[in-house]
């Protein structure tokens, strides 16, 4: 697609429910990151993908929370159990890489998680 | 290790006032310099960047200089349009392609 998709937009959940987030690249960016961005907080790294393995997810902040791609494309932040300081916005960014790598990320407008 | 301060907002100024939004970094190695901005209801897009010291990224009026004697990168703008209230954030590239960022200013320009 032309940018960065992301789905839901918004996203309403009780407390211990799991939910999935959903990103869609852009075609041809094999790099991808998930941030968390809490109200007055900056962007909380979460993990990077590079195709499809992940060579840095030391930012997830728990074993509830797990991350995958596939095909080199669409990836999923699935959140297990979910606690009220889950409670953010999550931004994907997706990055060229190789020759064609300008340093540039693209992100998403991200999901809005409501942990009630 | 690596990391990004920028000032705190909120900030508000007049149309047409000057424009400074301080940001320092620490980083391993020369990592390149990025400044964010965000919109309101959109998704954070590039402003401008800067790959080695002494660089001047450019756009849209805006314009920052990669100082690396005070490890700094302040983004700066003549005279701004209420169009400009908007969230800014700095950042940087470091090692293992990882992306450092600020906690972000919030600007408000008011008529």
């Amino acid at each position: 697609g032309a940018g960065v998709s992301q789905s839901p937009s918004n996203k309403v959940t009780e407390k211990g429910k799991d939910v999935e987030l959903r990103c869609d690249p852009i075609s041809g960016h094999t790099a991808l990151y998930w941030y968390r961005q809490s109200l007055g907080q900056g962007l909380e790294f979460l993990i990077y993908f590079q195709g499809n393995s992940a060579p840095d997810k030391s930012g997830l902040p728990s074993d509830r929370f797990s991350a995958e791609r596939t095909g080199g494309s669409v990836s999923t932040l699935t959140i297990q159990r979910t606690q009220q300081e889950d409670s953010a916005v999550y931004l994907c960014a997706t990055r060229r890489t190789g020759v064609r790598d300008t340093g540039e990320l693209f992100f998403g407008e991200g999901s809005r998680l409501t942990v009630l | 290790g690596n990391s990004v301060t920028q000032m705190e907002g909120p900030v508000t100024l007049s149309e047409e006032a000057f424009l400074t939004i301080n940001c320092t970094y620490t980083a391993t190695g020369y990592p390149s310099l990025f400044w964010y901005v965000q919109y309101p209801g959109e998704g954070l897009q590039l402003l401008l960047k800067a790959t080695k010291a002494d660089d001047k990224g450019s756009n849209k009026g805006f314009e920052a200089t990669y100082r690396k004697e005070t490890t700094s990168f302040h983004l700066e703008k003549g005279s701004v349009q209420v169009s400009d209230s908007a969230v800014y954030f700095c950042a940087l590239r470091g090692p293992g392609n990882q992306f450092y960022f600020g906690t972000g200013t919030s600007l408000t320009v008011i008529p």
